[in-house]
């Protein structure tokens, strides 16, 4: 596609329930990022994707929080027996080049996640 | 954590004014990048400014970064209702250990009232 694609758009989950948030990058991007934003808040590094190795896990808020891109392009953020304070916008983003590289990042529309 | 600030929070001003918001960060970088919210929706790529520029043009934006003074500053000239949304500049990117991240600012809140 044109852009990075992100789904489902809204997801709202009971708690202790797992989910699963999908993210199809921009076609040949070989970086992959995935931020958490809080309501009024900047968006929050989680990690870091350089085709499938990932790379940066640093940001990730606890061991519930799990991402893979297995074959490089599509990615998922998995989030294990979710709790109130998950209930975020997360949001993807895409880059052409490596991390050595000066490319412009570029975000999908986001997942807006609800814990109730 | 968030390296950047933006300044102001939140700017309230006329159809067809220009709009100032600045951006400040604490540690070197390569590039900086701007990025438009609207509310509940993704990021919008603007522009990216290289530590090596000290100006770009897009359009109605200009933005200018002086490494100096770990600030960057973004002008929309002849502002619409139409450019309300949050402005966030991002830094970096942040290449020590095999990571590649930006860190975002909090942001400014523009309202352009027609």
């Amino acid at each position: 596609g044109a852009g990075v694609s992100q789904s489902p758009r809204y997801k709202v989950a009971k708690r202790g329930q797992d989910v699963a948030l999908r993210c199809d990058p921009i076609s040949g991007h070989v970086s992959l990022f995935w931020y958490q934003q809080a309501l009024g808040q900047g968006p929050e590094f989680l990690t870091y994707f350089q085709n499938e190795a990932q790379l940066d896990k640093s940001g990730l808020p606890s061991d519930r929080f799990f991402a893979e891109r297995p074959e490089g392009s599509v990615s998922t953020l998995k989030i294990q027996r979710t709790q109130q304070e998950d209930s975020a916008v997360y949001l993807c983003a895409s880059s052409l080049g490596d991390r050595f590289m000066n490319t412009e990042a570029f975000f999908g529309q986001g997942t807006r996640l609800t814990v109730v | 954590s968030q390296q950047g600030e933006e300044d102001p929070q939140a700017l309230s001003i006329q159809e067809g004014e220009n709009a100032t918001m600045n951006c400040s960060y604490k540690t070197s970088i390569n590039n900086l990048q701007w990025y438009r919210q609207n509310s509940g929706r993704g990021l919008v790529h603007l522009i990216l400014i290289r530590s090596n520029e000290r100006e770009k043009h897009s359009g109605r934006l200009r933005v200018t970064l002086d490494t100096s003074k770990k600030s960057s500053s973004l002008l929309i000239t002849a502002s619409r209702a139409a450019d309300t949304a949050s402005y966030f500049c991002a830094t970096g990117p942040f290449t020590t250990s095999g990571t590649y991240k930006y860190i975002f600012g909090t942001g400014t809140r523009l309202k352009v009232l027609a």
